[in-house]
């Protein structure tokens, strides 16, 4: 069963604008991680949050976790066609890197 | 050179067919996964390994098998090919000493049961 459910399941921006995903997910977790999939491809991770952090800046990626209501939040700014891609959530229930995996958004961004 | 291998990329096959997709890494990393993606869904887990000795199921094992012949490699067996069992399949890698816990990703191999 999926441990994460992303919203919106499918976001059309244009560049410059910003982009924002949700994840919920249902259990506790060790940390939650944020992954990129481009067409078919592999997996590539962009950033953790742990379970006792609020909030965390990767380059134009912020991410937000508040675990009393078991949701997250990715934010790019200042969007680029290349940022066209899945994204996906993931959580870490156990600590021993065993991810659960939500559904993912489809971002598009054009140029 | 790519850090997780996977081979091979592309698969078609027929249903009862044995096929192993195989998967190297050259992180030194010692805990594998293998993950099957389904259109619309996210990752499910099949099986994985945090060292030579050590092998798990995941969420979703019935079907499938593996191996873990060195800390370098870990491999994926059907051992008669359903059409269901039509996905991408993923390879990752993770560090497991505490270091970092994020993973790393093998470019997929598109199976196709017919």
């Amino acid at each position: 069963s999926q441990q994460g459910e992303e919203d919106p399941q499918a976001l059309s921006i244009q560049e410059g604008e910003n982009a924002t995903m949700n994840c919920s997910y249902k259990t506790s977790i060790n940390n939650l991680q944020w992954y990129r999939q481009n067409s078919g491809r592999g997996l590539v991770h962009l950033i953790l949050i742990r379970s006792n952090e609020r909030e965390k800046h990767s380059g134009r990626l912020r991410v937000t976790l508040d675990t009393s209501k078991k949701s997250s939040s990715l934010l790019i700014t200042a969007s680029r066609a290349a940022d066209t891609a899945s994204y996906f959530c993931a959580t870490d229930s156990g600590g021993f890197q065993k991810l659960v995996f939500g559904t993912g958004t489809r971002l598009l961004v054009s140029p | 050179d790519a850090d997780v291998t996977q081979t091979p990329r592309n698969r078609i096959t027929k249903t009862g067919k044995r096929i192993m997709l195989e998967c190297s890494q050259t992180k030194g990393h010692d805990r594998m996964y293998w993950y099957r993606q389904d259109p619309g869904l996210g990752l499910r887990l099949i099986y994985y390994s945090f060292d030579v000795k050590d092998i798990n199921k995941g969420e979703i094992s019935d079907g499938y098998s593996v191996s873990r012949q060195a800390q370098a490699k870990f491999s994926l067996s059907l051992e008669s090919a359903i059409p269901n069992q039509t996905a991408l399949y993923f390879c990752a890698t993770s560090d497991g000493t505490g270091s970092g816990d994020e993973q790393f990703f093998g470019p997929g191999t598109r199976l196709t049961v017919l």
